[in-house]
């Protein structure tokens, strides 16, 4: 079983449509949470920080549940430039951060 | 600001020799951290240094090693290359040890024939 585990997907849907990605994680010592956003042949580009509180940047709304050991990300309204691969990103308090292999998003017209 | 800069961009070497990579980190960021990266899947953490420490270490053959220097820039470096190695390889840079996040360099494309 891989450390960190994401729907690869993909996922299409229309714009405007909300879509929701999961991701579950094995370390129950894991201290950080993160979303990157990775466009094709790019690097990964941060997108959020996850915390037990929510959080919440426009579009977009990340949640932890610790007891769970699973995050979750939620975009509301999406948009064409939405369309990239979703990395769910783990982090232990060895210097280690753990990536999922991402779940791919195609947002249509 | 500059960005994380990773060089060389693009590099092709022959099953057996031995590459070196660099990465300059932000300004300021005292930690740097390489992953490698196959087709299809996420980044695989290899190391993580910070303060020119080595602070963690991902489940990679001693092939592979790094080191960062006093100015925090650090070098990825592998021998015996094997086809297998072939992969983007991505340095990422962060303040402190990656709590924060990190921000990615553009990477090293390798290819081993």
């Amino acid at each position: 079983r891989k450390e960190v585990e994401q729907d690869p997907g993909p996922f299409n849907v229309p714009e405007g449509a909300t879509v929701a990605f999961n991701c579950t994680y094995s370390n129950s010592a894991s201290q950080s949470f993160f979303w990157y956003r990775q466009d094709c042949r790019k690097e990964p580009k941060l997108l959020m920080s996850v915390y037990s509180s929510g959080n919440e940047d426009g579009r977009f709304t990340a949640q932890l549940n610790r007891a769970s050991q699973y995050i979750s990300l939620l975009i509301r309204d999406s948009k064409l430039s939405d369309s990239a691969t979703y990395l769910c990103v783990v982090g232990d308090n060895a210097g280690k951060s753990t990536f999922g292999d991402g779940t791919t998003l195609t947002v249509k017209p | 600001d500059a960005g994380v800069t990773q060089s060389p961009t693009h590099l092709i070497k022959t099953r057996g020799q031995h590459v070196t990579l660099r990465c300059s980190p932000i300004s300021g960021h005292k930690s740097v951290s390489w992953y490698q990266q196959v087709l299809g899947q996420g980044p695989q953490f290899i190391f993580q240094y910070y303060e020119k420490e080595e602070r963690g270490r991902g489940n990679f053959p001693d092939r592979f090693s790094a080191r960062q220097f006093p100015n925090y820039s650090s070098e990825l470096n592998v021998n015996a290359l094997l086809l297998g190695d072939s992969a983007l390889y991505l340095c990422a840079s962060s303040l402190a040890g990656g709590d924060y996040g990190y921000t990615f360099g553009s990477g090293t494309r390798l290819t081993v024939v």
